[in-house]
């Protein structure tokens, strides 16, 4: 069955470093990958859209690269802060059959100052 | 702009009951699909509308229920509700698919 696979463990990483989470999935051939952020209580916020096609996407501090071989994406957040404190979800797009979405439990991040 | 505006924000309901759930997505955007949130499972794919059609639809039972109207407001309905139904429901609405969601603040259901 389709799979997607976050780290449910929490990241903690002192501020200023480079946090990297990771979404890996199988038994799937997404057309696109999106990464999401949560706060407790609030409904996700879109942040970035990687195609199948592209290997790597920035968007200020935040950069994501998709790896259709190894069936994984890796989402870095650079120069990290405590306000990036959240959950960040990914969600996989299948351009095939139904489209539809399968987001990852998310992994929460803490950012200490 | 507006965002995706869902209504109530948190319920209240007895088992057995039903349920009915609001979401006005942003103006212009077609799509509006929603899910159910709970800590164990995450984000789980409830259905999807676009332009009135069910486009899509989730692994819910047949109690889980919605439509859209010809103004893109989408309505969920549970009924019969059980203790499991208890869980953050989501509306999010996109322009196209392959732009992100741009989410409500969801509706906080309690089945007591």
């Amino acid at each position: 069955s389709q799979k997607i696979e976050q780290n449910s463990e929490a990241l903690n990483i002192q501020e200023g470093k480079t946090a990297t989470l990771t979404c890996n999935y199988t038994n799937y051939s997404p057309a696109y990958l999106q990464w999401y952020r949560q706060d407790p209580g609030r409904g996700p916020v879109f942040l970035l859209l990687i195609r199948e096609n592209e290997k790597e996407k920035r968007k200020e501090r935040l950069k994501v690269t998709f790896d259709t071989t190894l069936k994984q994406s890796l989402f870095h957040i650079t120069a990290s802060q405590p306000a990036d404190s959240a959950t960040y979800l990914c969600a996989l797009v299948s351009s095939s059959g139904t489209y539809k979405y399968i987001f990852g439990t998310g992994t929460r991040l803490k950012v200490l100052a | 702009k507006a965002g995706v505006t869902q209504t109530p924000r948190y319920l209240i309901k007895t088992r057995g009951q039903q349920v009915t759930l609001s979401c006005s997505p942003i103006s212009g955007h077609r799509s509006v699909s929603w899910y159910q949130q709970t800590p164990g499972q995450g984000l789980q794919f409830l259905f999807e509308y676009f332009s009135e059609t069910q486009r899509n639809k989730g692994n819910f039972p047949g109690r889980f229920s919605g439509r859209q109207f010809s103004n893109s407001r989408s309505e969920m309905n549970v009924s019969t509700l059980e203790l499991g139904d208890s869980a953050l429901y989501l509306c999010a609405s996109s322009f196209t698919r392959d732009y992100g969601y741009t989410f409500g603040s969801g509706t906080r259901l309690t089945v007591v």
